[in-house]
């Protein structure tokens, strides 16, 4: 079955410093993976996709994740944390045969300034 | 984009009774899905359908869960005989054609359900 496991369950980084919120898959297969972002009485939304091409993944408002199998890891980073960035993030991994997606425990990260 | 549609915002009940919720997606989409997120945890998948046909349910949906999508627009999500377990975020998203490994999901704000 695939699973994803989000690491920290809080971080807390300084405004202008580097983001890290980690996770890690477990797949059976070639996975899709995915983080979305969740801002206060917002709804999700995608912030990038990593679906077996370029390893190292771009996605919106600075971030980007870098799939590396032999880690089973997709952590997810940002160069300077800006405190528009402060909201819970979700690492997940799409199901095989079936369009279900399969959702982390979320990290909130916290942004000071 | 008017983007995904979730009413009512919030939703109090005492244990026993239905409730309903509804969900209107983005117009040209034609895959909507529901989750539900307790808090700490999350959302997690329930049912989804491909225009007015379900084609997934989740284990977690029980009988007394049932939703519908009549004319492939908007969709309904039923609770019959609420329980205290079933408080928690209900998440609607939609999608297009090619799903959500490939589709990015547009989730609506939610309907929070506390359960008395």
């Amino acid at each position: 079955a695939q699973s994803v496991t989000q690491l920290d369950s809080h971080v807390s980084v300084s405004e202008g410093t580097p983001v890290l919120l980690r996770c890690n898959y477990s797949s059976s297969y070639s996975p899709s993976l995915f983080w979305y972002v969740q801002h206060p009485n917002k709804g999700l939304q995608l912030l990038l996709k990593y679906t077996s091409a370029a390893t190292l993944v771009k996605g919106i408002n600075g971030f980007e994740a870098e799939f590396k199998k032999s880690e089973t890891s997709f952590h997810l980073t940002k160069p300077s944390a800006h405190m528009s960035d402060a909201a819970e993030y979700f690492c997940v991994v799409s199901a095989l045969n079936t369009d279900k997606l399969i959702f982390g425990t979320g990290t909130r990260l916290q942004v000071f300034p | 984009d008017t983007g995904v549609s979730q009413n009512p915002r919030h939703k109090i009940t005492k244990r026993g009774q239905n409730v309903t919720f509804r969900c209107d997606p983005i117009s040209e989409h034609n895959r909507l899905y529901w989750y539900r997120q307790t808090l700490g945890q999350g959302p997690e998948f329930l049912t989804y359908f491909q225009n007015e046909a379900q084609l997934e349910k989740s284990r977690l949906l029980s009988d007394r869960f049932s939703a519908e999508r009549p004319k492939g627009s908007f969709s309904t999500l039923e609770i019959q005989r609420t329980e205290q377990g079933d408080s928690a975020m209900y998440l609607c998203a939609s999608s297009s054609g090619q799903g959500a490994r490939n589709s990015p999901l547009h989730f609506g704000n939610g309907t929070r359900l506390t359960v008395t």
